[in-house]
């Protein structure tokens, strides 16, 4: 059974605001990715990461900025958010090479007033 | 780079019914792929996959797929659907030059009337 948690599961706050939203899992995995859901369902990915200290940027472009401190933690941050950035975000994590299989958390639905 | 395509954004399907979700990618190198599915306020769970070997894969739960690589196709099928199949359906793909990214299709929902 997958192990990955993200919080929070919903999320309403105003324009201008700075949000994190935090992803971590206990599987020892050394990929992380974060993908954004648009309301028609369509995921891109927005971020992901090979390991401890490497971030990569996504095939959407975003405003919002990632992390990777420690391995099983990978947090998002929007600085000022806005109505554009209200969707779905879902994190996943990876063995990476030989498997294929991507491991979701529940998702974290950002909606900005 | 990598693109996947599934032509049908919605399936209505009665009950005990038959399905086939459709999926087809493009890729210059050899791929791997999957099957995801997302149960309403979930995140997505494999469903199936194929790496290597026999062309056709099953999940647990009745649903098959089949690699055909002169047609890049990687379609879904269930010889009966049940209600509890309502979900969202998406396929993936990964080169196999590489794990960084997996790639989705945009979806297809599949409801199940009763």
């Amino acid at each position: 059974e997958a192990d990955i948690y993200q919080t929070p599961r919903y999320l309403v706050i105003g324009t201008g605001k700075k949000i994190t939203l935090e992803c971590s899992q206990t599987m020892g995995h050394d990929k992380m990715y974060w993908y954004q859901q648009d309301p028609g369902m369509e995921l891109h990915l927005i971020h992901y990461s090979y390991g401890v200290n490497s971030t990569e940027k996504g095939d959407l472009s975003s405003e919002s900025t990632v992390s990777r401190i420690r391995t099983e933690h990978f947090p998002l941050t929007l600085e000022s958010a806005r109505p554009s950035h209200t969707s779905q975000y879902l994190c996943a994590s990876s063995l990476g090479w030989g498997t294929g299989e991507l491991f979701f958390g529940e998702g974290s639905r950002l909606t900005v007033l | 780079a990598q693109s996947v395509t599934q032509l049908d954004s919605q399936v209505p399907v009665f009950e005990e019914a038959p399905v086939e979700l459709r999926c087809n990618y493009s890729s210059s190198v050899s791929v791997y792929l999957f099957w995801y599915v997302q149960y309403p306020n979930q995140g997505l769970q494999l469903l199936l996959k194929y790496l290597s070997g026999s062309t056709l894969v099953e999940s647990i739960n009745g649903f098959e797929a089949e690699f055909n690589k002169s047609q890049t196709s990687f379609h879904l099928r269930k010889p009966s659907v049940h209600i509890s199949d309502t979900a969202e359906y998406f396929c993936a793909v990964g080169e196999k030059t590489s794990y960084d990214k997996v790639i989705f299709g945009p979806g297809t929902s599949l409801s199940v009337i009763p």
